[in-house]
């Protein structure tokens, strides 16, 4: 099983600032199979990025995915209010495994 | 508009059963792959399987093997998911979650819809 550690666990920032968050997976992700995931308190997860750095319908271009093999990145250009969430990755290269999420919060 | 839509709360006792609706509208029911993931209460996302609403085919995530039975009705563009011998540890929210691509190519195992999800106790 491919486990994600991601960091930081929380991110503490003020709105207008640049989110960056880390995604490390523990053996290779295959084709860049990793997705990211935004979830607000009480509702469901919502896709954001698949494929390491495609974005799903909908998504704001301020949001952006990169990484490769190992080591994965989200980043938030300017964050808005509504971006104060929890934020997973996920690899599907093989059975899927999914971070135990960054929390950005508001500073 | 797509959207998945699942069945309300329930409290169960250790031992029990849960079984878990989530209906499908606003697209081909049988065109899109359909995964089960559930979350603990102040935890992560843990993946459990995926039906194929097509052929009726399942796989399912090593853990949950022997306890969980997934269905679906294509007469009601309908997916199921059961879980035996529950614990408190099976104390989650239970979501329903699309798979990003057509049943006409392999899984994806990457989800684009979600359910709402349905919040299942376990306790005595």
């Amino acid at each position: 099983e491919i486990v994600l550690t991601q960091s930081p666990g929380t991110l503490s920032l003020s709105p207008g600032e640049r989110a960056t968050l880390s995604c490390r997976a523990s053996q290779s992700v295959s084709s860049s199979y990793l997705a990211w995931y935004q979830q607000k308190p009480g509702q469901a997860p919502r896709l954001l990025i698949y494929g390491a750095s495609s974005r799903a319908t909908g998504i704001p271009d301020r949001f952006s995915g990169s990484g490769s093999g190992t080591d994965f990145t989200l980043t938030i250009s300017r964050l808005e209010p509504e971006d104060f969430a929890v934020y997973y990755c996920q690899q599907y290269g093989s059975s899927p495994t999914f971070g135990q999420g960054t929390k950005v919060e508001i500073k | 508009q797509v959207q998945l839509v699942q069945s309300g709360a329930e409290v169960k006792k250790p031992g029990a059963s849960v079984k878990v609706s989530c209906k499908a509208s606003g697209y081909t029911f049988t065109s899109y792959y359909m995964h089960w993931v559930r979350q603990a209460p102040g935890q992560g996302l843990e993946w459990m399987g995926i039906i194929n609403p097509s052929g009726g085919s399942t796989s399912y995530a090593q853990k949950f093997q022997g306890r969980v039975t997934m269905t679906r009705d294509t007469s009601t563009s309908t997916v199921y998911m059961e879980l035996s011998s529950l614990r408190s540890e099976d104390t989650a929210v239970y979501y329903c979650a699309r798979d990003l691509v057509p049943v006409v190519v392999p899984a994806a195992y990457a989800f684009d819809i979600w359910g709402q999800g349905t919040m299942v106790t376990v306790s005595s």
